[in-house]
């Protein structure tokens, strides 16, 4: 099983509607981040969360909302989708000292018509 | 964190070494040079750092300049399965900092 998962894979969503982003991670580390990536321009950081209790918002947090269920748990949610949210999503974690940095997972991809 | 510049693409034959670069000139002296790659559409990788030593592993070399200003990422005989997009990030280790990635070097590796 992947250290980072992340469901569902690919999502096709309608304008308006509602959609959560899941995260989980057995790696045991305490920080977890979302991340957005859309052609051509990186990637970008929309909350992040150093434990169950923290959360923090990124460079692009506008039209998202997280949820940090548990330490190994960190959900990403559009409260209504617009077209331009259709991205690569990437959720991250990290231990608190990080000196190797994050582990990714694989991705979701949201299209929103 | 210190702002990084990198071409935006790159080819290299395959067997060959390819040098990556990156100019971080803004670089403070606790912050540390990473280098992440995305292959396809997949999580970025991990894939060395260094503060001013060169660094190597079983992946890549990094080569520090003495002033720390730029630093160049070396896959010593590249394969296609190097073509990827890289990114060079510089971030302050200590304070946890999150990562900001840039848009990368495509790297193309050409049989």
């Amino acid at each position: 099983d992947a250290d980072v998962t992340q469901t569902p894979r690919n999502r096709i969503t309608k304008t308006g509607k509602r959609i959560m982003l899941e995260c989980s991670q057995t790696k045991g580390h305490d920080r977890m981040y979302w991340y957005r990536q859309d052609p051509g321009l990186g990637l970008r950081l929309i909350y992040y969360s150093f434990d169950v209790k923290d959360i923090n918002k990124g460079e692009i947090s506008d039209g998202y909302s997280v949820s940090r269920q548990a330490q190994a748990k960190f959900s990403l949610s559009l409260e209504s989708a617009i077209p331009n949210q259709t991205a690569l999503y990437f959720c991250a974690t990290s231990p608190s000292w990080d000196p190797y940095g994050y582990t990714f997972g694989s991705g979701t991809r949201l299209t929103v018509v | 964190d210190a702002k990084t510049t990198q071409p935006p693409s790159m080819d290299c034959a395959e067997g060959r070494a390819a040098n990556l670069p990156c100019n971080h000139s803004t670089i403070s002296g606790n912050e540390y040079v990473y280098w992440y790659r995305q292959i396809h559409s997949q999580g970025p990788q991990y894939i060395i750092h260094g503060l001013k030593n060169n660094e190597t592993n079983e992946m890549a070399s990094l080569i520090i300049t003495e002033d720390r200003k730029s630093s160049t990422l070396i896959l010593p005989h590249a394969t296609l399965r190097d073509t990827a997009v890289y990114y060079c990030i510089v971030r302050v280790v200590s304070t946890g900092n999150q990562f900001y990635f840039g848009t990368g070097t495509s790297l193309t590796v050409i049989p």
